[in-house]
């Protein structure tokens, strides 16, 4: 099984600010079958990220994600009111399916 | 727009199956590859497992014993069941949809509980 970790859990930031994840896979993701998902607080995830670098339908232009083999990063390049929530990577190259921890973003 | 609901009871007893079911609007399920999720409160996402058009399937190794996911095409509908659960199976349970292993498309989630 492929264990993600993500770093850090919690970002505090002010709206404009850049936001930079991190998650790290103990083995290889294969193909870059890396996701990256946003859930706020009573709602489903929503797919922002996929194949490690590209952007989910819908997801603007200041989401943008990159990485390959253990090392993944998602940044948002000037965070909007909308964008503080719990984000997380997702590998599905390799049964079983597995999530990272998660990475809150929240208002400094 | 694919759209996805669940549907089922939100509370079950202990050692008793929890059975959902999941709709889809908006797009075919017979090209989908169609997974369950689940997230206890407060805590993270757990894949369940999935099955695709053929009827094939593949589960978690850690509820393995106790999943059964299964297709209803004509209805555009699958479906969960989860055996002799406990109160560690309480959580949000999410259906979801894609191509591949990808889940691109989520149903808003519904709330079981297990309890007596």
């Amino acid at each position: 099984e492929i264990v993600l970790t993500q770093s850090p859990g919690t970002l505090s930031l002010s709206p404009g600010e850049r936001a930079t994840l991190s998650c790290w896979a103990s083995q290889s993701v294969s193909s870059s079958y890396l996701a990256w998902y946003q859930q706020k607080p009573g709602q489903a995830p929503r797919l922002v990220i996929h194949g490690a670098s590209s952007r989910a339908t819908g997801i603007p232009d200041r989401f943008s994600g990159r990485g390959s083999g253990t090392d993944f990063t998602l940044t948002i390049s000037r965070l909007e009111p909308e964008d503080f929530a719990v984000y997380y990577c997702q590998q599905y190259a390799t049964s079983p399916l597995t999530f990272g921890g998660g990475t809150k973003v929240e208002i400094k | 727009q694919v759209q996805l609901q669940e549907s089922g009871p939100g509370l079950v007893k202990p050692s008793e199956t929890l059975s959902l079911t999941c709709t889809v609007s908006g797009g075919s399920i017979s090209t989908y590859y169609c997974n369950w999720f689940r997230q206890p409160p407060g805590k993270g996402l757990e894949w369940i497992g999935y099955i695709y058009n053929s009827g094939g399937t593949n589960y978690n190794p850690s509820l393995k014993s106790r999943v059964t996911i299964s297709l209803d095409t004509p209805k555009d509908q699958f479906s969960l069941k989860l055996s002799s659960v406990t109160a560690a199976d309480t959580a949000v349970y999410y259906c979801a949809t894609g191509t591949g292993w990808l889940a691109q498309h989520w149903g808003q989630g519904t709330l079981v509980t297990v309890s007596s």
